[in-house]
Parts: structure tokens; sequence; C-alpha cells
């Protein structure tokens, strides 16, 4: 099945710079993947997808980008604010029959 | 309604006893997706439905774990002869079609003593 890597584990920035947290999967026939902020106690919520036919998608200060070649993708938060912290997950999809998550990167923005 | 309703929030069980987890999906949301969390973030695949119907279940540990989702009523997932190695929060997720993206709830905290 697949495997989905997720790095770095924690990450702390200081509030007005960026963080980038990367991914890697390893099935090529996934076609989806989805981003999502966990905060405590709480349920993920999606903040950001991409699909395999887009190279790159930006939502305000949150951008994705995609390399299907070397099977990575990664999120981009820029201008980080203290309300960012909390863990955030990458997914991996094949035509949404199983979702795949990362192992999650818990992100400090230092005020 | 317009978000996953999980119940109960927290639940807490004697090692042996049966668990039993609720779901409300989205109105109109025809998968639902059922998660184990361990140790705070790695997600476990265990069913996913479409509609009433089971759609994956091959993250499922069959000997003790059963759900269901029927018409007009939450979804339900039941843990019988609980053990400590039950202890998680699970989700429970939903989406309006394949290849959507998840909607989750808020989880249940089960705790295994």
């Amino acid at each position: 099945g697949e495997n989905v890597e997720q790095h770095p584990s924690t990450l702390s920035v200081q509030e007005g710079d960026s963080a980038v947290i990367k991914c890697t999967y390893s099935d090529s026939a996934s076609n989806y993947f989805p981003w999502y902020k966990q905060e405590l106690g709480k349920g993920p919520q999606l903040i950001i997808d991409i699909r395999s036919n887009v190279g790159e998608k930006k939502d305000q200060r949150i951008a994705v980008t995609l390399n299907k070649t070397a099977k990575h993708f990664s999120l981009h938060i820029t201008e980080t604010q203290p309300e960012d912290s909390a863990v955030y997950f990458c997914a991996a999809s094949i035509a949404g029959n199983q979702f795949y998550f990362g192992t999650g990167t818990s992100l400090t923005v230092i005020p | 309604g317009e978000e996953v309703a999980q119940t109960p929030k927290h639940l807490v069980r004697g090692e042996g006893q049966k668990a039993k987890l609720y779901c409300a999906p989205i109105k109109g949301h025809s998968y639902v997706f059922w998660y184990q969390q361990v140790l705070k973030n790695e997600f476990k695949f265990l069913i996913s439905f479409q509609n009433e119907n089971v759609f994956d279940e091959t993250g499922m540990p069959k000997e003790r774990f059963s759900a269901k989702c029927l018409p007009n009523s939450p979804c339900s997932l039941e843990i019988q002869a609980t053990k400590l190695e039950d202890s998680a929060v699970y989700f429970c997720a939903s989406s309006p079609g394949r290849e959507s993206p998840l909607h989750f709830g808020n989880g249940t905290r089960l705790t295994v003593t």
C-alpha cells in the first residue's frame, strides 16, 4: 500500500517567518493530496488540497506544491502568525479509496 | 448538519467491556471513514462506508471491531472486549464523494483501564 513520510516532526519559527513542511509518497497512482491542521482536542481540518494534474495551488498565506516525478509535495505557510501553531498532516489518496496520512508536524510560531 | 458529530466525547471502559462510538456524518455526504489516532499523531484507517455499504474494511481488526451505517441512524463503531491497546482517539470523517476531502469530527477519546 501507499506510504507517506512527513518532515520535520517539529518546527519552530518566529512570527512573520515562513514555514515549510515536506511529504513524500510511494505509490505513483496517488492523485489527491490534502493537508490538514489539527488543534489540540479537535479533529483535523482541511486547509488546502491539490490534485495530481496541478503543480501548485495557493490560498492567501498557504500554498502547496506537487512534484509528481519525485513523488513529493510541500506545504508553505508565509507570514506565520501565532494562531498557525498546530499539528499539520499531509495525506495521499488513490482516487479517494483510502487516505494515507503522514505522521504530522508540530508547528510552533513564536511571537 | 454542517459538521460531523461524534459522541460521546470521552469514554472510559474497563478491560473486557464493550465500547460503542457514534458518528453523524454531514447531511448529503455518502462516504464515512473511521480512523484510530494513537500516540497523538498516527492515523490508522479502520473502515469506510458508501452509504450503508462497507466500502473498504481492510483496516478493521475483525475479531473484536464492528461497524455499521444504517439509513436514518448515526453510524457506529463497536469494540467488543476492549483491550488496553484500544485506548486512542477515534475519528469519524465524511465526504460527499470519492476524491473529495474528508471532513472530520472532533473524535471520541476511548480510555481502557
